[in-house]
């Protein structure tokens, strides 16, 4: 069964506090995503990764970073948490493709980080 | 760029059907269909490419019209199982962005 897996369910953080999100993939996927999710306005993707140590900015990536060292594991990193980024962080992954190719998506449970 | 959704959100009866609609303002090389249930991660349903084919899996279908920039998901005959949000996922030049969702509730 094919799986994505990341590091936490739920997380609070304080503002200004660093924070790392991990996910990992045992599909063997060339590309990884990390997307966030809120209420009415869907899916926004932040970063997306097509090869190990390569990435791409995507629509929202202000305040964030990410890092990809293996193939199976890609993390986001919120430099310094605010209180606007609460929310629901997804992690996906899928085979290989530009962004305007891309197939089927498999998507992690999700963290729902939470900043105060 | 996003494409846009509609309904935002319905909720039907056991056996009803429904239509959920994806709009873009550019042209598209595919679209992508999700559910995503409560507390759950979307679940890919199916992708349809430029041709106009239409694609279905037992009693959710949809079609893609290029021309139009719209691709249209059908439920038929819903179960209680069908609730969910919906996203439509659009693929146009290099890039990829999902909808705001429709949310679909069927009651009994």
């Amino acid at each position: 069964d094919v799986k994505v897996t990341q590091s936490s369910r739920y997380l609070v953080k304080r503002t200004g506090e660093k924070v790392f999100l991990e996910c990992v993939q045992d599909m063997d996927h060339e590309n990884m995503f990390w997307y966030r999710q809120d209420p009415g306005l869907g899916l926004r993707l932040i970063y997306f990764s097509y090869d190990v140590k390569m990435k791409e900015k995507g629509d929202i990536p202000e305040g964030y970073s990410v890092s990809r060292e293996k193939k199976e594991r890609f993390s986001l990193i919120l430099e310094s948490a605010s209180t606007n980024q609460t929310s629901m962080y997804l992690c996906a992954s899928s085979l290989g493709g530009g962004r305007g190719t891309l197939g089927e998506q498999f998507f992690g449970p999700g963290t729902r980080l939470t900043v105060l | 760029q996003q494409p846009v959704q509609s309904p935002q959100a319905v909720i039907l009866r056991e056996g009803e059907d429904a239509v959920i609609n994806c709009s873009s303002s550019k042209a598209l090389y595919s679209v992508h269909w999700y559910r995503q249930k409560h507390g759950e991660a979307p679940v890919f349903l199916m992708i349809l490419l430029k041709g106009g084919e239409q694609k279905g899996h037992e009693k959710i279908s949809a079609s893609f019209n290029e021309k139009k920039q719209q691709s249209s998901l059908y439920l038929t005959a819903s179960q209680l199982s069908y609730s969910g949000t919906y996203f439509c996922g659009t693929a146009t030049g290099n890039q990829f962005y999902f909808g705001t969702g429709t949310s679909l509730t069927v009651i009994p």
